[in-house]
């Protein structure tokens, strides 16, 4: 069971540059999410969808992009890498089914932006 | 808007004894409560959540954790703490009618000493 995968696990930017961090997941989960996690912050809500066409900004947005073309996959986009977004990026997904549920998480995407 | 406090960033423990870690939680309806643990270099794993069905809740590796309604709190306890528990471990709240997206607390790092 793959559940939440994540690419690239490292990645180092220059300031300027731009990426894509890939998410797929193959639980068939309408929603899914990233945060960024920082040292003594938790996790911040960047941008999340609840299927596929449909995005929404979270609580941290700024210079960021996302879209969902398919329900498996929830890439997010850095089109100008500024140091400020060093950080570990997690993708997330959750049924929409029932409410109680859990998100399940990838293992993780480590960037820095020197 | 809910917001989750974790009181106690770093929280160290002998091997054996009790481990007790704090959340509190605040929120304008009944809310659904998790706690995950994010062990190094890895993403974030369910531990247990809380869902109204019952206020003391058991999870894995013997972990469980109390809903308190009055004290607003959903603390995370095991009876003898082992090495491999060391890690860092976030309590998160979901507001049920959302998009399911989790608020994290900022997180507990537990150190286990030998």
């Amino acid at each position: 069971n793959a559940g939440v995968t994540q690419t690239p696990k490292f990645r180092i930017l220059k300031i300027g540059q731009s990426m894509t961090l890939q998410c797929t997941q193959d639980m068939n989960h309408n929603y899914m999410y990233w945060y960024r996690q920082d040292p003594g912050m938790g996790l911040k809500l960047i941008y999340y969808s609840v299927g596929a066409g449909i995005t929404d900004k979270g609580e941290v947005p700024n210079g960021y992009n996302v879209s969902r073309s398919t329900t498996e996959d929830f890439p997010l986009r850095l089109e100008l890498a500024a140091p400020s977004q060093t950080s570990v990026y997690f993708c997330a997904s959750c049924e929409r089914q029932a409410t109680n549920t859990e998100a399940f998480f990838g293992q993780g995407t480590r960037l820095t932006v020197v | 808007a809910q917001s989750v406090t974790q009181l106690g960033s770093h929280v160290s423990v002998s091997e054996g004894a009790l481990v007790l870690l704090r959340c509190n939680y605040s929120s304008s309806v009944p809310p659904y409560l998790f706690w995950y643990v994010q062990y190094p270099n890895q993403g974030l794993q369910l531990l247990l959540k809380y869902t109204s069905a019952a206020t003391l809740v058991k999870g894995i590796n013997g972990f469980e954790a109390e809903f308190k309604k009055s004290e607003t709190s959903f603390h995370l306890t095991k009876p003898s703490a082992h090495m491999s528990d060391a890690a860092e471990y976030f309590c998160a709240v979901r507001v049920p009618g959302s998009a399911r997206q989790l608020t994290f607390g900022s997180g507990t790092q537990l150190t286990v000493l030998p």
